[in-house]
């Protein structure tokens, strides 16, 4: 069965470096989003992305997050200068369409630790 | 604010149990409302209901939805201790690609 993998599962970094976390999306799929998972908080969304642009994000999402899909099955995630409170469980997510009725699809995760 | 509320935010039960979690929700131009089951990682889906009154089942589990009450419930039979996860609820809107989510309910089925 088709699924949405993510390298590294683990990624741990010092304040104020940068950090790429990639995802492979399911290939037919369309729409990618990322969302964060803080320690014991709900999951939120950051971003979603299509036509290789980004069509939404949220006010978590600032100038210190960009998002790429580099070629035809990476989509990534960087933040240019992370701050401790950058520290979260990352899912990258996929769709076929943007429709509110399309299931998102998760990958496992990539568990960032900003020391 | 769009909210989505889920009770209880754990439980703890004994193998063969039934339980059922619940889940409200608050947004705006509402469309449809998805369960996940979360373990180790990767919230993986379950259900997806758009429709009032409509069940839906896989096996055990069970959902339904109401939206003139604006909530929803996942029913679980004879518990297993596979089922032992955070169970995530998630509303969709009308205009947004966005899921916002409930804090989830941590599950714990004991043998």
């Amino acid at each position: 069965e088709p699924e949405v993998t993510q390298t590294p599962s683990h990624q741990v970094t010092q304040m104020g470096q940068e950090v790429i976390l990639r995802c492979v999306p399911i290939s037919n799929h369309l729409y990618f989003y990322w969302y964060r998972q803080i320690l014991g908080q709900k999951v939120e969304f950051l971003v979603s992305f299509y036509n290789n642009e980004i069509s939404e994000k949220s006010e978590i999402f600032d100038d210190q997050f960009s998002v790429e899909r580099p070629d035809g099955s990476n989509f990534t995630l960087k933040i240019r200068s992370t701050k401790l409170e950058d520290s979260a469980m990352y899912f990258c997510a996929s769709s076929a369409s943007g429709r509110a009725e399309e299931t998102q699809y998760f990958g496992p995760g990539t568990r960032l630790l900003v020391l | 604010e769009d909210k989505v509320v889920q009770s209880p935010l754990s439980l703890v039960v004994h193998e063969g149990d039934t339980v059922t979690l619940n889940c409200s929700y608050e947004v705006t131009n509402f469309r449809s409302l998805l369960w996940y089951k979360q373990e180790k990682k990767a919230p993986t889906f379950l259900f997806m209901l758009t429709s009032s009154g409509i069940e839906k089942k896989s096996g055990r589990l069970s959902s339904i939805l109401d939206k003139k009450e604006l909530f929803s419930i996942l029913n679980i039979t004879a518990t297993q201790t596979g089922d032992s996860a955070v169970y995530l609820c998630a509303a969709t809107q009308g205009g947004s690609e966005k899921l916002v989510f409930g804090k989830g309910t941590k599950l714990t089925v004991n043998p």
